[in-house]
């Protein structure tokens, strides 16, 4: 079945350093969604990346979708203290009845 | 709108012991699902429904079981709870589900579960 892997499993940084995560599945997407979960928290939605090579911002926030549509990646330039999350990624298949599957997630802790 | 509600917010059962999780959206949404998160790591779809009537297994459906009688709520049972079990539930709600779908899912609040 379909896979998504994500790493890294952890990030410390200073605040004011980027943060990056990326996002790699074992087939081909027909998209892919991230989502912010603070500690204690439940996900919320950020973002849909639909087509091959789309670039979106949000402020610091940057979300890639591959050329191949099967690896994604969110920057965070100058991290801030309320970035602190766990940032996930969702992919879903590209046949019907393919489901919406996480990956593990990227704990981001920002140090003041 | 109260967007998606989930009850009770923790809960505490003794291996063996069934109980019922309650899920609600007041969005009209046809999708609705219910994932499973443990300590560390991602989120696992136990089962999920494309409409009222409707309900299919998800990665990990064993030990639960789901029905949707009305679009609005989702309840998920735990037959005979286990240790293995203990995780925090999520329910999610988008509307609609089809695999060329560009739909967010709006997640409740969470049932930290935990049986000893």
């Amino acid at each position: 079945g379909q896979q998504v892997m994500q790493i890294p499993q952890y990030q410390h940084v200073q605040e004011g350093e980027d943060f990056t995560t990326y996002c790699n599945s074992s087939t081909t997407l027909s998209n892919i969604q991230w989502y912010k979960q603070r500690p204690g928290g439940h996900p919320v939605f950020l973002i849909q990346l639909v087509k091959s090579g789309e670039v979106k911002k949000q402020k610091r926030l940057t979300f890639q979708f591959g050329e191949a549509k099967k690896n994604s990646s969110l920057h965070i330039t100058a991290t801030q203290t309320t970035d602190v999350g766990t940032y996930f990624c969702a992919g879903r298949g590209n046949n019907a009845g393919n489901m919406l599957t996480f990956g593990g997630g990227t704990r981001l802790m920002v140090k003041p | 709108n109260a967007g998606v509600t989930q009850t009770p917010k923790f809960q505490v059962l003794k291996t063996g012991q069934s109980m019922t999780l309650q899920c609600a959206q007041d969005m009209n949404h046809e999708y609705m699902s219910w994932y499973r998160q443990d300590p560390g790591m991602g989120l696992r779809l136990i089962h999920y429904s494309v409409g009222a009537g409707i309900t299919d297994q998800g990665e990990v459906p064993n030990g639960y079981n789901v029905s949707r009688s009305t679009t609005e709520d989702f309840p998920l049972r735990l037959l005979s709870a286990a240790p293995s079990q203990t995780s925090v539930y999520f329910c999610a709600s988008s509307y609609s589900y089809a695999y060329t779908s560009t739909d967010t899912q709006y997640f409740g609040p969470g049932t930290r579960l935990t049986v000893l």
